[in-house]
């Protein structure tokens, strides 16, 4: 059983452009959260998604920042016309249950460390 | 809101101590907590998780404790060895029902000198 799959694990992108992270949760795997490390920082949660719908986003920016998860394929958080503030490494964890449960574990990616030039 | 605070940011230790590394949470309605490891540049390792219910939890050199009571959790490391360099975080997971979320600390970054 494979992890929790990011991709790509390193992203280079120019002020402006849009970025796109993907991230497969581990097999069985409903419930995906998505969390931003800035340098020197702790993991800020960002969202909380389980298929086709979004739980909690209440860590999203309210401008250029979105995710989704889809019935079908890899959870995406997309970042549209990036600052150079946006460069962080972001985290994909993904939990087999409902959250709830006190002994569910979260399971995370490498990551996806976006640079932006 | 629930908040995670990590002391010492900074450890370093001679190789061969044992160590705790201390967590400590505001909201003491917490579902469970979760040790992780963090080495540069890369992911996070689930090493515990401590379910509510329980007071501690072991795995091989380490153990971590949970005292909800009083908002703190620890881990201890025994015999350390340089290879348990590493940055330890910690994470309740809290928040209202059916959106409950992992809450991290800022981490401890540990270093063991051989």
């Amino acid at each position: 059983n494979a992890g929790v799959m990011q991709n790509p694990r390193h992203l280079v992108r120019r002020r402006g452009q849009e970025a796109r992270l993907r991230c497969s949760p581990m097999k069985g795997h409903s419930h995906v959260y998505w969390y931003r490390q800035l340098p020197e920082e702790g993991l800020k949660f960002m969202v909380y998604l389980q298929k086709e719908n979004i739980i909690d986003e209440s860590g999203m920016p309210k401008e250029r920042f979105s995710a989704e998860f889809p019935k079908e394929g890899p959870s995406i958080l997309r970042i549209q016309q990036v600052v150079r503030g946006d460069s962080a490494a972001y985290f994909c964890a993904s939990s087999p249950r409902y959250p709830g449960h006190t002994n569910t574990e979260a399971f995370f990616g490498q990551g996806t460390r976006l640079t932006v030039v | 809101k629930q908040e995670v605070t990590q002391i010492p940011a900074a450890l370093s230790v001679p190789e061969g101590e044992n160590l705790v590394l201390n967590c400590s949470f505001t909201d003491s309605a917490i579902y469970n907590l979760q040790w992780f490891r963090q080495d540069p540049g890369k992911g996070l390792t689930s090493l515990l998780l401590i379910q509510s219910s329980q007071r501690e939890q072991t795995s091989g050199r380490l153990n971590a404790s949970l005292d909800k009571s009083s908002g703190r959790s620890t881990l201890y490391i025994a015999a350390s060895q340089p290879g348990d360099s590493a940055t330890y975080l910690c994470a309740g997971l809290s928040g209202k029902a059916g959106a409950q979320k992992l809450v991290f600390g800022q981490g401890t970054r540990l270093t063991i000198n051989p």
